[in-house]
């Protein structure tokens, strides 16, 4: 079974210019999450889809930050414009999640490095 | 409210010795609770879940997990740590319809030989 992809692995760009991460979960996933994990910091979460429906998005700075799922399958995360505290490791997870309160494990892709100069 | 707790930001063990990472939550719903673990520059990986079957749970690497619901607390133990248990550790709690995580802040796991 392939696991989560996401690309690009690395990116290094200006501040104010625009960057875009792509996720593709494993085959069947209904949950799609994105995070910002700062260096030395926990997972925080930016935004959480099921199926093509925004589940939380309470955490993610609206005014710069954007993500679509489209067809309830991969994902894109653009950031517009960038800033230097957006210097993170974003990571893409996926849930298959069934039923009302069940929470599957979520499995993580490797995550996309950004550093903002 | 949902939340975690992890009371210690950095645990050092020698190589061999017991590990506890300790963790806490708060829920208002019967709660699923995971593990996860970080090695340095790479990814999050899934090391036990507990979602209200049996509270001792066993995960992989030899970590284990018992749900206290009267404690509210999930620590997670290891009877003898190995050098590449070093890493980073996050509790996550799951006590919602709306499926949303909370996770803890890390526990950093440093193994001396």
């Amino acid at each position: 079974e392939a696991g989560v992809a996401q690309s690009p692995r690395y990116k290094i760009i200006e501040k104010r210019q625009s960057v875009a991460f792509w996720c593709n979960p494993i085959s069947g996933h209904a949950t799609l999450y994105w995070y910002q994990q700062i260096l030395g910091q926990g997972p925080k979460l930016l935004i959480q889809f099921q199926n093509n429906g925004v589940v939380d998005d309470s955490q993610l700075p609206k005014d710069r930050f954007s993500a679509e799922r489209l067809k309830g399958v991969d994902s894109t995360l653009k950031i517009q414009p960038a800033k230097l505290e957006d210097s993170a490791v974003y990571l893409c997870a996926s849930s298959l999640d069934r039923g009302v309160r069940w929470n599957n494990e979520q499995f993580f892709g490797p995550g996309t490095r950004l550093t903002v100069l | 409210a949902q939340s975690v707790t992890q009371l210690d930001s950095h645990v050092s063990v020698s190589e061999g010795t017991p590990v506890l990472l300790r963790c806490n939550y708060s829920s208002s719903y019967s709660p699923s609770l995971f593990w996860y673990v970080q090695h340095p520059n790479k990814g999050l990986q899934l090391l036990l879940k507990y979602t209200s079957a049996a509270t001792l749970v066993k995960g992989i690497n030899g970590f284990e997990a018992e749900f206290k619901k009267s404690e509210t607390s999930f620590h997670l133990t290891k009877p003898s740590a190995h050098m590449s248990d070093a890493a980073e550790y996050f509790c996550v709690v799951n006590a919602g319809n709306n499926r949303k995580l909370i996770w803890g802040l890390g526990t950093s796991l440093a193994v001396n030989p």
